[in-house]
């Protein structure tokens, strides 16, 4: 039973670029989390979704970022004309629930640099 | 002020030591977690909690609900315990997660 699946594991854009993030969630979750780790900060929420559902875009930047998670297939962490700003390891997470109680498992991430 | 602090930021023991990082957080959570993330790799989940305390090997998590409080232990450590330890909460009945900053422990021989 693989856990989550993120790739690429690293990618370098230049900017301008677009960037997309994939993350397949472990069989069975239909709840996923993307976050944000800044280089020397902390993880901070981006986006949750559900099969086909936006939940809650609270954390997502407002221009450039987008995110889905089709009814088949990958979630996709899209970021349009990147900047350098933007250079970060995106985590994805899923989950069986959205109660807390079920826990989360995380990926591997997506080391993003942009030059 | 961060919703969730962790302290110390940075902690060097060395190998058998008993070591303690403590979580503080402000506001009412639903869960709280602590996960575990070694340098340039992903990110594993150690422990969920929301009351009490729980044991897995040489890994001990308690909660005090009360203090809005929470330790992670690590008895006789290893050198490949030296890794980031963050914890995180669940606000509310908010699914998604709020983290702290992280521990960056290491472990010498």
């Amino acid at each position: 039973n693989a856990g989550v699946m993120q790739n690429p594991r690293h990618l370098v854009r230049r900017r301008g670029q677009e960037a997309r993030l994939r993350c397949s969630p472990v069989k069975g979750h239909s709840h996923v989390y993307w976050y944000r780790q800044l280089p020397e900060e902390g993880l901070k929420f981006m986006v949750y979704l559900q099969k086909e559902n936006i939940i809650d875009e609270s954390g997502m930047p407002k221009e450039r970022f987008s995110a889905e998670f089709p009814k088949e297939g990958p979630s996709i962490l899209r970021i349009q004309q990147v900047v350098r700003g933007d250079s970060a390891a995106y985590f994805c997470a899923s989950s069986p629930s959205n109660r807390p109680n079920y826990g989360y498992t995380f990926g591997s991430g997506t080391r993003l640099t942009v030059v | 002020k961060n919703e969730v602090e962790q302290s110390p930021q940075n902690l060097t023991a060395q190998e058998g030591e008993f070591i303690t990082i403590n979580c503080s957080y402000s506001v009412g959570i639903s869960a709280l977690h602590w996960l575990q993330q070694h340098p340039g790799g992903g990110i594993v989940s150690l422990f969920m909690l929301s009351s009490g305390k729980k044991k897995h090997g040489r890994l001990i998590a308690t909660i005090n609900i009360q203090e809005k409080h929470s330790s992670l232990h690590i008895t006789a450590s290893h050198p490949r315990d030296s890794a980031v330890y963050i914890c995180a909460v669940n606000t509310g009945t908010a699914s998604k997660l709020t983290f702290g900053t992280g521990t960056r422990l290491q472990v010498t021989l």
